[in-house]
C-alpha cells in the first residue's frame, strides 16, 4: 500500500527566503513521486516528478526535490521564494507495477510574506 | 492545445436539486478521473474510467452520485439529490495510459455550493 504524509499544512516564508516543503512516503515497491502545485481557483499542475533517473529532480519555476530512499522522503525546495510561489503544494506517490492511481497528500499551503 | 475542460466553473443550487458536472479530457488520453476537494478531506478520488469503462468507483457515494463516460471525449458526474455536504470543488483529470509514472492533467474545477 502507498501513502504520503506532508508535514505542516501551512508554511510561511519571507520573500527571498528558502522554501522547504516536506513529504514522506510509504510504498511496498519502488515508487514514482510527484509534486503538484495548485494556484488559487485553478486545478493542480505538475511541478516535477521522480521516475528513478537522477535522485535530484528539477522542476518548473526554480523548484527541485531530492529522492532519499533511506529517509523515504521527497522534500521540495526552492532557494529563494517569490510572491508568486504562494499556492497549495501536493505531494503524490504511485507504485511501479501496481495501481497507477497516485495517492495524494493533504497539501501544504505556502504563504510568502513581502 | 486545449487542456482538460470542465463546465460549469461555478454552480450554486438548492438542496434536493440535481446537479450535473461535465468534463472533456485531453484528446488521446485513455484515463479520466473525478476528484472532490474539501478543506476537511483534502483531495478524494471519486471514480475513474479507462477507455470509457468504470474501473473503480469505490470512493463515490452510490446512493446519490453517478458518473458516466458515453464517449472518449466527454464525461459527466451527476448528483441527485444534492445535499449541503456535497459543497466542494470537483476536479476532472485525464492521463495518457496506465503507466504509473504518468502525471495527471487537471481541469480548472467546478466549485459547487449546495444551499
Amino acid at each position: 500500500a502507498q501513502s504520503v504524509t506532508q508535514l505542516g499544512s501551512h508554511v510561511s516564508v519571507s520573500e527571498g527566503a528558502l522554501v522547504l516543503l516536506r513529504c514522506n512516503y510509504s510504498s511496498s515497491v519502488p515508487p514514482y513521486l510527484f509534486w503538484y502545485v495548485q494556484y488559487p481557483n485553478q486545478g493542480l499542475q505538475l511541478l516535477l516528478k521522480y521516475t528513478s533517473a537522477a535522485t535530484l529532480v528539477k522542476g518548473i519555476n526554480g523548484f527541485e526535490a531530492e529522492f532519499k530512499k533511506s529517509e523515504t522522503s521527497f522534500h521540495l525546495t526552492k532557494p529563494s521564494a517569490h510572491m508568486s510561489d504562494a499556492a497549495e503544494y501536493f505531494c503524490a506517490v504511485s507504485e511501479r507495477g501496481g495501481s497507477y492511481i497516485p495517492t495524494f497528500g493533504r497539501g501544504t499551503s505556502l504563504i510568502v510574506h513581502p | 492545445d486545449a487542456g482538460v475542460i470542465q463546465s460549469p466553473r461555478h454552480e450554486v443550487t438548492e438542496m434536493g436539486q440535481e446537479v450535473t458536472l461535465r468534463c472533456k479530457p485531453i484528446s488521446g488520453h485513455d484515463y479520466l478521473f473525478w476528484y472532490r476537494q474539501t478543506m476537511m478531506q483534502g483531495l478524494e478520488l471519486l471514480v475513474y474510467f479507462n477507455n470509457k469503462a468504470v474501473m473503480d468507483d469505490s470512493g463515490m457515494p452510490k446512493d446519490r452520485f453517478s458518473a458516466k463516460m458515453p464517449n472518449a471525449s466527454f464525461s459527466t458526474l451527476k448528483i441527485q439529490p444534492s445535499e449541503p455536504r456535497d459543497s466542494a470543488v470537483y476536479f476532472c483529470a485525464s492521463s495518457p495510459d496506465r503507466s504509473s509514472y504518468n502525471e495527471q492533467f487537471f481541469g480548472p474545477g467546478t466549485r459547487l455550493t449546495v444551499l
